[in-house]
């Protein structure tokens, strides 16, 4: 199965916008639009964020968004807080009925 | 109310088999579109889909470990049971549970710590 490819680390300032992005080598990603990403915070479950590139579920804040370009996915938080920093990780579905998930980033607030 | 908790040993010594129970409320894995995955986490390393099993009794897994993994609900008792043969050291991880709807792993449990050690 191929990788999902995140950086290792992204930082900014509270109030400032980050962006993480997310690289697909499969044929898939650039076709399906099966995106999601998930924040963790240490010592916790994942909690879904972003799901189909661009959707939020309820309860989310209006300052997390999703975008995708060709092979690359991008989440997006604007407005950042320092509840904002943990681990945040891509996903994507696959046409062997499977789930990726990328190596992660960490997100450090300043 | 839609909860999910994993369950089974915390230290496995290598070569055995892995057993963990997932047992789940809020909904019922008969109901049509729903799933529930196994993911993995090595301490301090990325997220890991193992397999997951659907309404329709239909299961898929990572290639990667397809050889040494089972899933297989019981519907009754709300529980979906994922095995793993010949546990490695390399196998130690937190091991959560989540369900999948027509969002993607929108509930998860707490996780397991499952440790491999002779």
């Amino acid at each position: 199965q191929s990788a999902l490819t995140q950086p290792a680390s992204v930082s900014g300032s509270p109030g400032q916008s980050i962006t993480i992005s997310c690289t697909g080598a499969n044929s898939d990603f650039l076709r399906y639009n099966y995106v999601s990403w998930y924040q963790q915070h240490p010592g916790k479950a994942p909690k879904l964020m972003i799901y189909e590139v661009n959707n939020r579920p309820s309860g989310v804040s209006n300052r997390f968004s999703g975008s995708k370009s060709g092979y690359t996915a991008s989440l997006t938080i604007s407005g950042l807080q320092a509840e904002d920093e943990a681990d945040y990780y891509c996903s994507s579905y696959t046409d062997s009925d499977t789930w990726l998930f990328g190596g992660g980033t960490k997100l450090t607030v300043l | 109310q839609v909860t999910l908790r994993e369950s089974g040993p915390a230290l496995v010594k290598p070569t055995q088999t892995l057993t963990l129970t997932c047992t789940f409320s809020g909904f019922s894995l008969s109901t049509s579109g729903l799933s529930v995955n196994w993911v993995r986490q090595p301490p301090g390393k990325a997220l890991e889909w193992l397999a997951f099993i659907d309404w329709d009794d239909q299961k898929y897994y990572n290639s990667s470990l397809k050889t040494r993994l089972s899933i297989f609900k019981d519907t009754s008792k709300n529980q979906v049971v994922l095995t793993m043969t010949n546990m490695e050291p390399v196998d130690t991880a937190t091991y959560y549970c989540a369900r999948t709807s027509s969002l993607p792993f929108d509930y998860w449990g707490q996780g397991t710590l499952v440790t491999v050690s002779s």
